[in-house]
């Protein structure tokens, strides 16, 4: 069974520019998360998909959104460098599997 | 809101040895998961054990085991028998079993341990 794929895996952009996020999850699965790592701040939960709505989102402004498996983060600002890791679970009650990440590097 | 502290941000162990990696968390719900995730230097978030809370027993999946202690909101992960592949950031996360709010859904994470392996 193919797990969950991301790309790219590396991504640099300047200030102001957008990026594209691209998230496939393991299929069968309904339901996407988005998690950020960056250096210093841990794992934070960006979004929630469920079945194609967004269902919950974590302290991050507008310009993060999308839709369930691209994600878009528009107005890039230096501090969005981090490593996006994406996962998948086959419902919103189970184990969420993950992704090998996009780096992310805004200049 | 739920937090998760690792209090170790690094821990060594020789090979073939065990080791224990501490986890607290602190929330105000009775019904909830948790979950040690290893992260190797390729950066790709992998699962090693869940436990849910509403079962005593403590979750085992080969050489690893927890210690879930619920009343002192404990989730300890022993590595037995610690391979050279073992090395790698470990988390602890924690997510609400609660069907709604601005809990619902997410992980909560610790800030990681660093576990050395040494041969």
């Amino acid at each position: 069974e193919a797990g969950v794929t991301q790309s790219p895996t590396h991504l640099i952009k300047t200030r102001g520019q957008q990026a594209t996020l691209r998230c496939s999850p393991i299929s069968g699965h309904t339901s996407v998360y988005w998690y950020q790592q960056a250096l210093g701040l841990g794992l934070q939960f960006l979004l929630w998909y469920d079945e194609g709505e967004e269902r919950n989102r974590g302290n991050f402004p507008p310009r993060f959104s999308g839709r369930q498996f691209p994600n878009y983060v528009n107005a890039l600002e230096l501090e969005d460098s981090a490593l996006y890791l994406c996962a998948s679970s086959p419902d919103r009650e189970k184990t969420q599997y993950f992704g090998p990440g996009t780096r992310l590097l805004v200049l | 809101a739920q937090t998760v502290t690792q209090s170790q941000p690094e821990m060594s162990v020789q090979e073939a040895e065990t080791v224990t990696l501490s986890c607290t968390y602190d929330t105000s719900e009775s019904d909830y998961y948790l979950f040690w995730y290893k992260q190797p230097p390729s950066r790709q978030m992998i699962l090693v054990i869940r436990q849910e809370a509403y079962k005593q027993q403590n979750a085992t999946e080969n050489r690893f085991s927890v210690n879930f202690q619920k009343a002192a909101k404990s989730f300890s992960l022993k590595i037995s028998d610690s391979q050279l592949g073992d090395a790698a950031m470990y988390f602890c996360a924690y997510r609400s079993a609660v069907g709604r709010g601005t809990s619902y859904g997410k992980l909560t994470f610790g800030q990681g341990t660093i576990l050395t392996v040494h041969p």
